[in-house]
C-alpha cells in the first residue's frame, strides 16, 4: 500500500513543493513519480526513486528509499498545477499506485 | 518518442467482454514491456499488466484471469481483453510502454480512453 500526503498542496509560485509517498513495506528504490493534467498525456517524471526522466526540468527532484520517498519542485512554476502519483514496483512484479497529490497554486 | 493512441467502444454491456486497442507511431521494439494503466473515480489508478515479446505476460493478480494482453507486431499496435466486466470497471484505460530506463516505470502513455460498462 503507498500513501500520499498532502491530498491537496496550494501553493504561490516561487515557493517549494514537497510532496510525500510512504510505502507499508520497504521497497528499495522502485518507486517512480508521474504527472497527470486534465486533457493531457500523463508523464513520467522520476524513476527508481531519484532519476529524472527525459525532459524533465531541474525543479523536479525525488529522493527517498525503503518506505519513505519524496517529489519536490523547487520553485513552483504556474504550469505544474497538476496530480502527482507514485508508484510502486514490488517483487512479483506487481505495480500499485498512490491515491495522488493535487498541487494548486494559492 | 513513441506516440501511443487508444481505440475501441466506448461503452460495453455487463458481463460483455472490453476489448481495446492500441497503436504505435514507430515499430515494436523487442526489449520494452507494452501494457494497460486504468483510472477511476472509485478504484484510483490501477495497474492492469504488462506484455513483453520474450518475457510473455504479466497480469494485476486483482485481474488475472478476465485479463489478456497481446501484441500484433505487424500491425504495430497491442490490445486488451477484459472479460465479465461490471460497472467497476468503468475507467479510463491508458496503454503505455515500460522499460526504457530498464524499469516497468511507464515512460510513454497514450492520451486515454473512457470506456463505461452500462447496460
Amino acid at each position: 500500500v503507498l500513501t500520499q500526503s498532502p491530498a491537496t498542496l496550494s501553493l504561490s509560485p516561487g515557493e517549494r513543493a514537497t510532496l510525500s509517498c510512504r510505502a507499508s513495506q520497504s521497497i528499495g528504490y522502485y518507486l517512480a513519480w508521474y504527472q497527470f493534467k486534465p486533457g493531457q498525456t500523463p508523464r513520467l517524471l522520476i524513476f527508481d526513486a531519484s532519476n529524472r526522466a527525459a525532459g524533465i526540468p531541474g525543479r523536479f527532484s525525488g529522493s527517498g528509499s525503503g518506505t519513505d520517498f519524496n517529489l519536490i519542485i523547487s520553485s513552483l512554476e504556474p504550469e505544474d498545477i497538476a496530480t502527482y502519483y507514485c508508484q510502486l514496483r514490488d517483487f512479483r512484479p506487481s505495480l500499485t499506485f498512490g491515491g495522488g497529490t493535487k498541487v494548486e497554486i494559492k | 518518442q513513441v506516440q501511443l493512441q487508444e481505440s475501441g467502444p466506448g461503452l460495453v454491456k455487463p458481463s460483455e467482454t472490453l476489448s481495446l486497442t492500441c497503436s504505435l507511431s514507430d515499430a515494436f521494439i523487442s526489449n520494452y514491456h507494452w501494457g494497460w494503466i486504468r483510472q477511476s473515480p472509485g478504484m484510483g489508478l490501477e495497474w492492469i499488466g504488462y506484455m513483453h515479446y520474450s518475457v510473455g505476460a504479466t497480469y494485476n493478480p486483482t485481474l488475472r484471469g478476465r485479463v489478456t494482453i497481446s501484441l500484433d507486431t505487424s500491425k504495430n499496435q497491442f490490445s486488451l481483453s477484459l472479460t465479465y466486466v461490471t460497472d467497476a470497471d468503468t475507467a479510463i484505460y491508458y496503454c503505455a510502454r515500460a522499460g526504457f530506463y530498464g524499469s516497468l516505470f511507464a515512460d510513454s502513455w497514450g492520451p486515454g480512453r473512457l470506456v463505461t460498462v452500462s447496460s
